[in-house]
C-alpha cells in the first residue's frame, strides 16, 4: 500500500530550525513530484513548496521563500523540508503529498510543528 | 496574487444535493487544473475530484465536479448526502507554478 509518513515535527523556539522528513513506500518515489502543504490551527490548507522528480524544479510560497528549503533523496525514498528562522505563524500541521500528474493523489498524515517560546 | 474564493459554510439534509462554489480572482480557471479536497475532522486531506470533473478510484459517483471558464468558477456537487460527507472541502488550482487553495467550505449534514 502506498504510504507517506512525515516525521520531525515538534516544539521549537522562534528563530529556530527544524527539518521535516517524509518517508515514501510502496511506489517508485523517483517518478513523482512532491509537495508540502501546511494547516495552521483552525485554518485552511496552504501550499508551501513543490519539487520535481529529479529535484531540478523547485517552487515556494512567498510566505516561506528564503526561510524554507525543500529537497529529496530518491535513493532513500525521502522528501525533506528544512525550516529556518521559524516564526509563530509557522505553527501548523505539515503534510507531504505525492503529485500524480497535476493533483495530489496521496497525502501523509501530517506532523505538527509548534513555534513558541 | 491569484486567489480562490469559497463560501465559508453550507449545510443540507441527508439525502439532498449540495453544491459548493469556487471562484477565481482573475484569469480563467482551466478545467484540467481544478481539484477538490475533502478533509474530515481530525484527518488528513484526500482528493475527491481532479482535473475539474474526474473522480479518483474509490470516490463514490455521488461526487461530481464542473468548471465554467467563462465565469472563472468551479463547483463541487455532492448528491445523496450522507452524514459521512460532513467535512471541510477545499478547491485548488494553480497560478503558474504555484499551487493555490481556496479558503475551504465547511459542509454540515444535518
Amino acid at each position: 500500500e502506498v504510504q507517506l509518513m512525515e516525521s520531525g515535527g515538534g516544539l521549537v523556539k522562534p528563530g529556530g530550525s527544524l527539518r521535516l522528513s517524509c518517508a515514501a513506500s510502496a511506489f517508485t518515489f523517483s517518478s513523482y513530484s512532491m509537495i508540502w502543504v501546511r494547516q495552521a490551527p483552525g485554518k485552511g490548507l496552504e501550499w508551501i513548496s513543490s519539487i520535481s522528480t529529479s529535484g531540478l524544479y523547485i517552487h515556494y510560497a512567498d510566505s516561506v521563500k528564503g526561510r524554507f528549503s525543500i529537497s529529496r533523496d530518491n535513493a532513500k525514498n525521502s522528501l525533506y523540508l528544512q525550516m529556518n528562522s521559524l516564526r509563530a505563524e509557522d505553527t501548523a500541521i505539515y503534510y507531504c503529498a505525492r503529485v500524480g500528474s497535476t493533483w495530489p493523489d496521496r497525502w501523509g498524515q501530517g506532523t505538527l510543528v509548534t513555534v513558541s517560546s | 496574487n491569484f486567489m480562490l474564493t469559497q463560501p465559508h459554510s453550507v449545510s443540507e439534509s441527508p439525502g439532498k444535493t449540495v453544491t459548493i462554489s469556487c471562484t477565481g480572482s482573475s484569469g480563467s480557471l482551466a478545467s484540467n487544473f481544478v481539484q477538490w479536497h475533502q478533509q474530515r475532522p481530525g484527518s488528513a486531506p484526500t482528493t475527491v475530484i481532479y482535473g475539474g470533473n474526474q473522480r479518483p478510484s474509490g470516490v463514490p459517483d455521488r461526487f461530481s465536479g464542473s468548471v465554467d471558464s467563462s465565469s472563472n468558477s468551479a463547483s463541487l456537487t455532492i448528491s445523496g448526502l450522507k452524514t459521512e460527507d460532513e467535512a471541510d472541502y477545499y478547491c485548488q488550482s494553480f497560478d503558474a507554478n504555484l499551487w493555490v487553495f481556496g479558503g475551504g467550505t465547511k459542509l454540515t449534514v444535518l
